[in-house]
């Protein structure tokens, strides 16, 4: 079964705007961590949150965790058409040890 | 900075025949994770090694089978290929003795089985 459901499936946004995605996640975990995937291409790695941080920043990425609520969203400021991609959660929970499960990942379109 | 290897990059099997993947990790990690990729899927976990031992299980097939080296590089060794483990294949590999849990991935192996 899926950890980790995103929202939304899709989103397309004009360029300079700013992009959200969510991520849902069923058990607790240790920490949750976003990554980048350009068509059929590797992962990126983007930015990992402890399960004891609220907030993190990096560069144009803010990522928030609501433990309380197993969420957690990403927002990407002032888009660019090369953030076009596909964006996944990932998380490790406390009774799997460092193994990801993903979520099913939110494809971001960034139209110039 | 250097980044996690895979080779081959592209691989067409018949069914029925093996396959070797193989992963250099970034230097100093101590952990590898196998993943694979169907199209249009999220990535699932496969097995994992920490400082050379099998440290995690997934949902990985018994026609496959995976170690890490001394030198920490790993193979992932798949067997009796069938249509249906055409997929990416991603190693990705962490630090956790520092505990920095960060997963970083690899270009993939993209596995196509005809």
């Amino acid at each position: 079964s899926q950890q980790g459901e995103e929202d939304p499936q899709a989103l397309s946004i004009q360029e300079g705007e700013n992009a959200t995605m969510n991520c849902s996640y069923k058990t607790s975990i240790n920490n949750l961590q976003w990554y980048r995937q350009n068509s059929g291409r590797g992962l990126v790695h983007l930015i990992l949150i402890r399960s004891n941080e609220r907030e993190k920043h990096s560069g144009r990425l803010r990522v928030t965790l609501d433990t309380s609520k197993k969420s957690s969203s990403l927002l990407i400021t002032a888009s660019r058409a090369a953030d076009t991609a596909s964006y996944f959660c990932a998380t490790d929970a406390e009774t799997s040890g460092s193994r990801l499960t993903f979520g099913e990942g939110t494809q971001l379109t960034v139209n110039p | 900075a250097a980044g996690v290897i895979q080779s081959p990059r592209h691989l067409i099997k018949e069914k029925r025949e093996t396959a070797t993947l193989k992963c250099y990790p970034i230097p100093r990690h101590d952990t590898v994770y196998w993943y694979q990729q169907g199209p249009g899927q999220d990535p699932q976990f496969l097995i994992s090694f920490y400082e050379k031992m099998q440290s995690d299980k997934g949902s990985i097939p018994d026609r496959f089978s995976a170690q890490q080296f001394s030198d920490y590089h790993s193979e992932l060794n798949m067997s009796s290929l069938e249509l249906g483990d055409s997929a990416l294949y991603f190693c990705a590999s962490s630090w956790n003795l520092a505990e920095s849990y960060e997963q970083y991935f690899g270009p993939g192996t993209r596995l196509t089985v005809t």
